[in-house]
């Protein structure tokens, strides 16, 4: 059984630039959902991806987007960049909403 | 709105000592509660899930329990050792139809030979 994996593991962008990061999902789950986590801090829930449908969002702006594909990977799109989204970030799946969550091992975005 | 709290924020024990974290929540309205270690930079991994109807849960040297009435978790390690040295997280998902879980901020934890 694989588990949640993620890419890239490190990244680096300026200012106003876009980003794309990606989840796979552990087999059999078809619920992904994405988490910003800052130093010190606990994961902040950014949205959910349940069956290729964003069905569930958190206190993040539109330029926070995402994508889940039929095999139920992910995408997680930011676009002009600012520096506050520097931060961890984490992708889970579950087999359904309220099922346990498993995380992948997370992206260190650094924005300039 | 849900408020999560871990106290602690950081603990530094002794191998060898039964340790216990705490988790808070100010609404009892829960459909479930799960505790994650994180080592540093890494991503989260699960320890135990709680069902709203369960009182404990256990695996290995870690027994969580869950009182929903008076908005409390614990997690109960066991003979720590040096390799349970790690943040130690809460989640909390709410009943009623949104999923959305609120975390704590965690309890970081250093087990010393």
């Amino acid at each position: 059984e694989t588990g949640v994996t993620q890419s890239p593991t490190h990244l680096i962008k300026t200012r106003g630039q876009q980003v794309t990061l990606r989840c796979s999902s552990q087999s059999g789950h078809n619920t992904v959902s994405w988490y910003q986590q800052a130093l010190g801090q606990g994961p902040q829930f950014i949205f959910q991806y349940y069956r290729e449908e964003e069905n569930g969002r958190g206190n993040f702006p539109p330029r926070f987007s995402g994508l889940q594909f039929p095999n139920y990977s992910s995408e997680l799109n930011v676009n002009a960049l600012e520096l506050d989204d520097s931060a961890l970030y984490l992708c889970a799946s579950s087999a359904g909403h309220y099922n346990e969550q498993f995380f992948g091992p997370g992206t260190r975005l650094t924005v300039l | 709105k849900q408020e999560v709290t871990q106290i602690p924020a950081a603990l530094s024990v002794p191998e060898g000592e039964n340790l216990v974290l705490n988790c808070s929540f100010t609404d009892s309205a829960i459909y479930n509660l799960q505790w994650f270690r994180q080592d540093p930079g890494k991503g989260l991994t699960s320890l135990l899930l709680i069902q709203s109807s369960q009182r404990e849960q256990t695996s290995g040297r870690l027994n969580a329990s869950l009182d929903k009435s008076s908005g409390r978790s614990t997690l109960y390690i066991a003979a720590s050792q040096p390799g349970d040295s790690a943040t130690y997280l809460c989640a909390v998902r709410p009943a009623g139809g949104s999923y959305i879980p609120t975390f704590g901020r965690g309890t970081s934890l250093i087990v010393h030979p």
